[in-house]
């Protein structure tokens, strides 16, 4: 599987756009690019996931290089709420999959 | 829908006594997962169950066994405790679809063993 390598730590003012990198500089062709998060002292929680094209839902937005090498999560208005570790993945979408999970990316989001 | 439902949510053992962390999924997914998660760290593999009666062992199996009842149950146990063993533990199960897979998470069981 693709490794991925996140900043450690952002910070991001309230009412702005969060915007966290991931580099998967490895991936392949049939590997997917997921994103969780986790609040303190909760389960992670799924966000979004995409293969090539750009996608989006009510929490966020993904926005994946041409070259799938490396990809964006976009909170397009951080709130205090969104402070959380955030977690970009790369797998396949089937066969045997283990999820691992990495540090991610701690935001914290400030007033 | 409850989605993953994990109890207890918080427990106090002495060492040496045993327990069993308990984990049901609604929504028909075949895999499950139990994690733990230490301060400041990433989730650690622990054990997974592909299907009704698989498991298999992950990263940090040792002083943990599991059982996978039947499609929603996938139970964690310790048979002796040890404070090493104070954790978080999450219990997951998969949706695997053909636009991916997605992996949903309880709330988490905290264990503190003294």
């Amino acid at each position: 599987d693709a490794k991925t390598t996140q900043p450690p730590s952002m910070d991001c003012a309230e009412g702005r756009a969060a915007n966290l990198p991931c580099n998967h500089s490895t991936i392949s062709g049939n590997e997917y690019v997921y994103w969780y998060r986790q609040i303190h002292s909760q389960g992670p929680q799924y966000i979004i996931h995409g293969l090539k094209n750009n996608e989006t839902n009510e929490m966020a937005s993904l926005i994946i290089t041409e070259d799938r090498k490396s990809s964006t999560l976009i909170l397009p208005h951080a709130t205090l709420r969104d402070t959380a570790v955030y977690y970009c993945i790369v797998r396949t979408s089937g066969g045997s999959y283990i999820p691992t999970f990495g540090r991610g990316t701690s935001l914290i989001v400030h007033p | 829908n409850a989605g993953v439902t994990q109890t207890p949510k918080f427990q106090v053992l002495k060492t040496g006594q045993s327990m069993t962390l308990q984990c049901a999924q609604d929504m028909n997914h075949n895999s499950m997962y139990w994690y733990r998660q230490d301060p400041g760290m990433g989730l650690r593999l622990i054990y997974y169950s592909a299907s009704e009666g698989t498991t298999d062992k992950g990263e940090v199996p040792n002083g943990y066994n599991v059982s996978r009842l039947n499609k929603r149950e996938f139970s964690l146990r310790l048979e002796s405790a040890a404070p090493s063993q104070t954790s978080v533990y999450f219990c997951a199960s998969r949706a695997q679809t053909s636009s991916g897979n997605t992996i949903y998470f309880g709330e988490g069981s905290w264990l503190t063993v003294v």
